[in-house]
């Protein structure tokens, strides 16, 4: 199963700013998804990241906002840009894995985002 | 668009007890569930997993249940511990290399 290593772990930012997450998995997986959950909010996708090729945004996120790389099988980054407070949460990065059950999802530890 | 719903939103029961957490989903066309658990300002913990060919899976003292024809899925917890406070959060797959779908959890608290 994949282990996912996110730096940095929070960050206290200041609005109007921008801040790039890391998400870094031990192992090549195709798809990588990034999460995020507003406080006391379930998590929303998004978007997915596929390496080579742009990233799928949902609907109501777009790239210019929060722009993602996926330079080879094993990183990306999720920039959240010119923070304002709503963008305070958990961003989270997660793969899609073989695992003792069969193809899962494992999650990184999350960022946690606040914006003054 | 999968529609994940969890019941209750919380719960609080003493220490010992054997509790049910519930999760309904709207298109029974899925191709897996996860149960995670998520403690305070962390990421998820994966408890279970369940393919949508399966009915049940468990681990330790947790068992979960799928019934996919109703779209319903049980977290059944025995003996519960104060350890076992937390968000659990029910997850559906519709199909490999997809996003999953989450219902907003249950907040559990265990007390001595």
């Amino acid at each position: 199963s994949a282990v996912i290593s996110q730096k940095p772990s929070r960050d206290i930012c200041q609005r109007g700013t921008s801040l790039t997450i890391q998400c870094q998995v031990d192992s090549q997986v195709t798809m990588m998804f990034w999460y995020r959950q507003q406080p006391g909010q379930s998590l929303t996708l998004i978007a997915t990241a596929n390496q080579g090729s742009e990233a799928t945004y949902e609907s109501g996120f777009v790239i210019d906002k929060f722009p993602i790389s996926r330079p080879n099988l094993t990183f990306s980054t999720l920039t959240v840009s010119n923070m304002s407070p709503e963008d305070s949460s958990i961003y989270l990065c997660s793969v899609e894995d073989f695992g003792e059950g069969g193809n899962e999802q494992f999650f990184g530890p999350g960022t946690r985002l606040t914006v003054l | 668009k999968q529609e994940v719903t969890q019941i209750p939103a919380a719960l609080s029961v003493p220490e010992g007890e054997n509790l049910v957490l519930n999760c309904s989903f709207t298109d029974s066309a899925i191709y897996n569930l996860q149960w995670f658990r998520q403690d305070p300002g962390k990421g998820l913990t994966s408890l279970l997993l369940i393919q949508s060919s399966q009915r049940e899976q468990t681990s330790g003292r947790l068992n979960a249940s799928l019934d996919k024809s109703s779209g319903r899925s049980t977290l059944y917890i025995a003996a519960s511990q104060p350890g076992d406070s937390a968000t659990y959060l029910c997850a559906v797959g519709t199909a490999s290399g997809y996003a999953l779908n989450f219902g907003k959890g249950t907040s559990l608290l265990v007390t001595p």
